[in-house]
Parts: structure tokens; C-alpha cells; sequence
């Protein structure tokens, strides 16, 4: 079983609509993270929580916002979709107790178009 | 300037052929240094951690100049397999917070 699970992978959606992509992780990790990439742009972090009660903006959060509903579960919802939020997003985790250099584990990601 | 800065390429290679990447950035108090490599539509999977005196996993050897500020990925005997993107990624202390180059486009050919 992956240790970061995604859902959904694939959502194609319209201008406008609400949109909750979700992650889970098994990994017992307390840090999460939301990225988004781009093609030539690479990833960009949107959000990221280092606990259960600690949300954090990230590089381009406008647009978007989280909920970490329990230490394995971090969600990005998108209130109102438009055209340039099409992208692939991913959900990655961390412990900076785990490991020597605090690395970060991601999940297999979302493709989300809005049309 | 962008905060962690990489060749886009595509760089062709033959395989059995020696490859080397650079990474720069612009943050002189980051602490840690990452490679990652990401296969098409697919999630990126940590290849190496950098250490400050340089480390090895087989046909990669991973290198940190910290008075240059960059760090660099050598692929040796380059395999068909090793086709990918590679992403170096740059934390600065201990903010936990990743910045990504926007990756080097490595094709080996037969």
C-alpha cells in the first residue's frame, strides 16, 4: 500500500466549482505539504502544516485553502476553479525526527483541468 | 533571480555516457540539498540527500559547494533507465519548506 495516498487522480472540472482534492498518509509523518507544478515552472509549495493545529502559507496560496482534519490527513480546496489552476498537484510529507535531512515523501498526485 | 536555479536541457546523452547536472541558489543560509528524480506524469522520489562532504549510491555522486552556492548530480554509466527528470530541491535552515529548480530533462539513447 503507497504511503501517501491522493484522491482523486484525475478531476476535470468547470470555471467556478468548488473542488476538494484530498491526502492521506500512513507514514505517522506531522508535516504536510501542498504543491502545485507547472510545466518549466517546477513545483511550487501553496500550503503547508507542520501539525494538526499549524497551517501555513505557502508561495501561491491565494485562490486556495487547507484543512488538516487529523495528523494523516491534509485537504486543498479550491472555493471557486478557474482556468489557470489547471495543473498536477501534489500532497508531500515530512518528519524532521525521521531520517537526517527532514526529506519529503510525496504522493502520486491529482491532474486537475478547469475548463 | 530565481531562488534555486537549474538547466532545463533536454540533455541527450548515449548510454555508458558520464552526465553531470548543476543546481544553484541564492539562499546562503540553506541547510539542506536534495535530487529528486520524477518520471513522466508521475509523483518526484527522493534520489539523493546531499551531504556537506559529498556522497555516493552507486553511478551518482552527489557534491554540495556551499562557497559557490550550487550542488551537482554525476550520473556515470548512464542506462536507458535513467531517463527522467531530475529536481534539485533547497531547504533553507529549519524552515522544513522545500524550493524547487524547475528540473533538468536527462534522454538516454541506445
Amino acid at each position: 500500500d503507497a504511503d501517501v495516498t491522493q484522491t482523486p487522480r484525475n478531476r476535470i472540472t468547470k470555471t467556478g466549482k468548488r473542488i476538494m482534492l484530498e491526502c492521506s498518509q500512513t507514514k505517522g509523518h506531522d508535516r504536510m505539504y501542498w504543491y502545485r507544478q507547472d510545466p518549466g515552472l517546477g513545483l511550487r509549495l501553496i500550503y503547508y502544516s507542520f501539525d494538526v493545529k499549524d497551517i501555513n502559507k505557502g508561495e501561491i496560496s491565494d485562490g486556495y485553502s487547507v484543512s488538516r482534519q487529523a495528523q494523516a490527513k491534509f485537504s486543498l480546496s479550491l472555493e471557486s476553479a478557474i482556468p489557470n489552476q489547471t495543473a498536477l498537484y501534489f500532497c508531500a510529507t515530512s518528519d524532521p525526527n525521521v531520517g537526517t535531512y527532514n526529506e519529503q515523501f510525496f504522493g502520486p498526485g491529482t491532474r486537475l483541468t478547469v475548463l | 533571480r530565481k531562488e534555486v536555479e537549474q538547466d532545463p536541457g533536454p540533455f541527450n546523452v548515449p548510454e555508458g555516457a558520464t552526465v553531470a547536472f548543476n543546481c544553484t541558489y541564492s539562499n546562503s543560509a540553506s541547510q539542506s540539498f536534495f535530487w529528486y528524480r520524477q518520471d513522466c506524469r508521475k509523483e518526484p522520489k527522493l534520489l539523493m540527500s546531499v551531504y556537506s562532504s559529498g556522497n555516493e549510491d552507486g553511478r551518482f555522486t552527489a557534491q554540495l559547494n556551499r562557497a559557490s552556492q550550487y550542488i551537482s548530480l554525476l550520473i556515470r554509466d548512464s542506462k536507458l533507465s535513467d531517463s527522467a527528470t531530475y529536481l534539485c530541491a533547497v531547504m533553507g535552515g529549519n524552515t522544513g519548506k522545500l524550493i524547487f529548480g524547475q528540473g533538468t530533462t536527462l534522454q538516454v539513447k541506445p
